[in-house]
């Protein structure tokens, strides 16, 4: 299985701060890699598959980047509904796996 | 619009086997390039992906539960089923089905898009 590792696990910033949360996988996916924001108790939602294009609908202030091992999310401007727990997926291949997440809470 | 819909027993006991159905609309499983799949969430940790099954019956599983699992698809119910047998309370958690796109060259499966749309979830707590 591809594992998944993601930093900080959890990170505390202030409304209209700019944050990046870092994903690496355990090897090589191409640029197969998806985001997803998480508020409590709701489902995941996909903000960036193929690790830069934002899902329909999300605004542009969530961004993505990387390819091979090393990915980035970046959401700039946070806003109050911005905190959540942001988890990175890989889907190169099954099985599918997710990282730990990053807990991103008001400062 | 694309929605799924998760139903099941929100209290299983220790050793029983756990039933969840998915029911979706606004897309159907016999059309190329489709698939749904099951996600879980145990309280406070992180997701895990359990199964997968495409719009060809070709199914995926995850190898550490593929024992313990079972996906089917009804077309003519717009649902897919997953069965998990021999519950334990570490299987405690809140299950999700998923859509996914899928392409396919040279029999291998491709799946850029990630899990773009996902149910509310259900909870499932296994205790006697």
């Amino acid at each position: 299985d591809i594992q998944m590792t993601q930093s900080p696990s959890s990170l505390s910033a202030s409304v209209g701060d700019r944050v990046t949360i870092t994903c690496r996988t355990s090897e090589s996916i191409s640029d197969y890699l998806n985001w997803y924001q998480q508020k409590p108790g709701k489902a995941p939602k996909l903000l960036i598959y193929g690790a830069s294009s934002l899902q329909t609908g999300v605004p542009s202030k969530f961004s993505g980047s990387g390819s091979g091992t090393d990915f980035t999310l970046t959401i700039s401007s946070l806003q109050p509904g911005d905190f959540a727990t942001y988890y990175c997926q890989q889907s190169f291949d099954t099985p599918f796996t997710f990282g730990p997440g990053t807990r991103l809470d008001i400062k | 619009q694309i929605t799924l819909e998760e139903s099941g027993p929100t209290l299983v006991k220790p050793t029983q086997t756990l039933t969840l159905t998915c029911t979706f609309s606004g897309f159907s499983l016999t059309s190329s390039g489709v698939g749904v799949g099951w996600i879980r969430q145990p309280p406070g940790k992180a997701l895990e992906w359990l199964a997968l099954i495409y719009w060809n019956d070709d199914k995926r599983y995850s190898p550490s539960l593929q024992s313990r699992l079972t996906i089917t698809k009804d077309t003519s119910k717009n649902q897919v089923v997953l069965k998990m047998t021999i519950m334990d309370p570490v299987d405690t958690a809140t299950y999700y089905c998923v859509h996914t796109v899928v392409t396919s060259s040279y029999g291998h499966y491709y799946y850029y898009y990630g899990l773009d749309v996902w149910g509310q979830g259900t909870t499932v707590t296994v205790s006697s």
